[in-house]
């Protein structure tokens, strides 16, 4: 097992940018999740990508978007940069409807 | 939407010392998964457990679906099990996954030498 991997690890970023993180999912699965985490929070569902299309979507805003490649990786794209943004950003790959392997996390601060 | 509900919030032990962790649900779910997340953030599923008891070394974890409730249990605590320990489901309708996980707010788990 590769497992899920995330790139950046941190990243500063100004009010009003835009960003994008990326997550390698674990061999095999084909399911890709994103969650924000904030501060002594648990983390919250952004949304799922399953098989290149947006399988399901949380309380976030059209400015929150992805994409999921052929190879089951996956890409987060946040525009118009808020504080409240800053955050850890976490990716889960799974099989359709089995366990969550979760990555290390990108730590976002917007300043 | 569901609600998951963890308790206690916090817990201060000893090493060495059992604990319990609880986490009630307010809806059928069709996963429910234990996370340990170490201080790097990162989320390491510790049991998937939508029924039925699992075991795994220290830890064993229990989810009585019926009852809408899982328990997870650690047996002679060290310092490394310190962190916070997340509950999460995978709400179910009519059997389909909608594939998102909502997860409790935690327990911090704080173990001394």
């Amino acid at each position: 097992e590769t497992g899920v991997t995330q790139s950046p690890t941190h990243l500063i970023k100004t009010r009003g940018q835009q960003v994008t993180l990326r997550c390698s999912s674990q061999s095999g699965h084909n399911t890709v999740s994103w969650y924000q985490q904030a501060l002594g929070q648990g983390p919250q569902f952004i949304f799922q990508y399953y098989r290149e299309e947006e399988n399901g979507r949380g309380n976030f805003p059209p400015r929150f978007s992805g994409l999921q490649f052929p190879n089951y990786s996956s890409e987060l794209n946040v525009n118009a940069l808020e504080l409240d943004d800053s955050a850890l950003y976490l990716c889960a790959s799974s099989l359709l409807g089995s366990g969550y392997t979760f990555g290390s996390g990108t730590r976002l601060t917007v300043v | 939407g569901i609600q998951v509900e963890q308790s206690p919030p916090d817990l201060i032990l000893q090493e060495g010392a059992n604990s319990t962790l609880r986490c009630n649900f307010s809806d059928s779910v069709n996963n429910l998964q234990w996370f340990h997340q170490n201080p790097w953030g990162q989320l390491i599923n510790l049991f998937y457990i939508p029924s039925g008891t699992k075991q795994n070394g220290r830890l064993s974890a229990t989810t009585v679906a019926t009852e809408r409730y899982s328990l997870l249990y650690i047996s002679s605590s060290q310092t490394t099990d310190s962190g916070v320990y997340f509950c999460a489901v995978d709400f179910s309708a009519g059997g389909t996954s909608y594939g998102k996980l909502t997860f409790g707010q935690g327990t911090i788990l704080t173990v001394h030498p």
